[in-house]
């Protein structure tokens, strides 16, 4: 079945470090693929998303590109603020069937002033 | 505008007892979908509506748990005879049209449930 795996966390950086959260998938097809995001006290937010190959989603200055030969789409920002501190969630609705996202655990990250 | 909204935000029973969860979609979306997040996970799928008919029930755990929308606006999510690995946030998100793999779910605060 289909599946998403992130790097484990809780990831610690300092503000304006560049961030890297890993996450490969498994599905049958094409799937789309998206980052939600989840702040503290409130609910989750889609971040970005992509659905085809090769695409590149973006918003807020994070980004993730979509690459089928590597199962990847890793989220990456240039310089992370204290604000960024949340759980990030990688996920995926799959080209088959199935309409429902299948999360990863999520990422928990933290960002120092 | 206004966006999905889930009531009770939190709540606390007692094994044994029903519980009804409830989500109101974004205004005019047609799918509604249910998920379950335990604590350091990600949610899980539980099911899902285009309008007023479940598509999908292949998340439910069990026969306790059912949904329903049945004039397909608000959905009811209900638990019956809770047991204490119940306990868990559910999730409601809806999407403006027929579900499909391009779709952007919009997700609830969530209802954290406890049972004792």
């Amino acid at each position: 079945g289909d599946s998403v795996t992130q790097m484990e966390g809780p990831v610690t950086l300092s503000e304006e470090a560049f961030l890297t959260i890993n996450c490969t998938y498994t599905a049958t097809g094409y799937p789309s693929l998206f980052w939600y995001v989840q702040y503290p006290g409130e609910g989750l937010q889609l971040l970005l998303k992509a659905t085809k190959a090769d695409d590149k989603g973006s918003n807020k200055g994070f980004e993730a590109t979509y690459r089928k030969e590597t199962t990847s789409f890793h989220l990456e920002k240039g310089s992370v603020q204290v604000s960024d501190s949340a759980v990030y969630f990688c996920a995926l609705i799959s080209s088959g069937s199935a309409r429902q996202l299948t999360f990863g655990s999520g990422t928990q990250l933290t960002v120092l002033p | 505008g206004a966006g999905v909204s889930q009531s009770p935000r939190y709540k606390v029973t007692k094994r044994g007892q029903d519980v009804a969860l409830r989500c109101d979609p974004i205004s005019g979306h047609v799918s509604l979908y249910w998920y379950r997040q335990a604590l350091g996970q990600g949610p899980e799928f539980l099911t899902y509506f285009n309008y007023e008919a479940q598509q999908d029930k292949s998340g439910l755990p069990n026969d306790r748990f059912s949904a329903e929308r049945p004039e397909g606006s608000i959905s009811t999510l209900t638990i019956q005879r809770t047991e204490q690995r119940d306990s868990a946030m559910y999730r409601c998100a809806s999407s403006v049209r027929t579900s499909g793999r391009t779709e952007t779910q919009y997700f609830g605060p969530g209802t954290r449930l406890l049972v004792l």
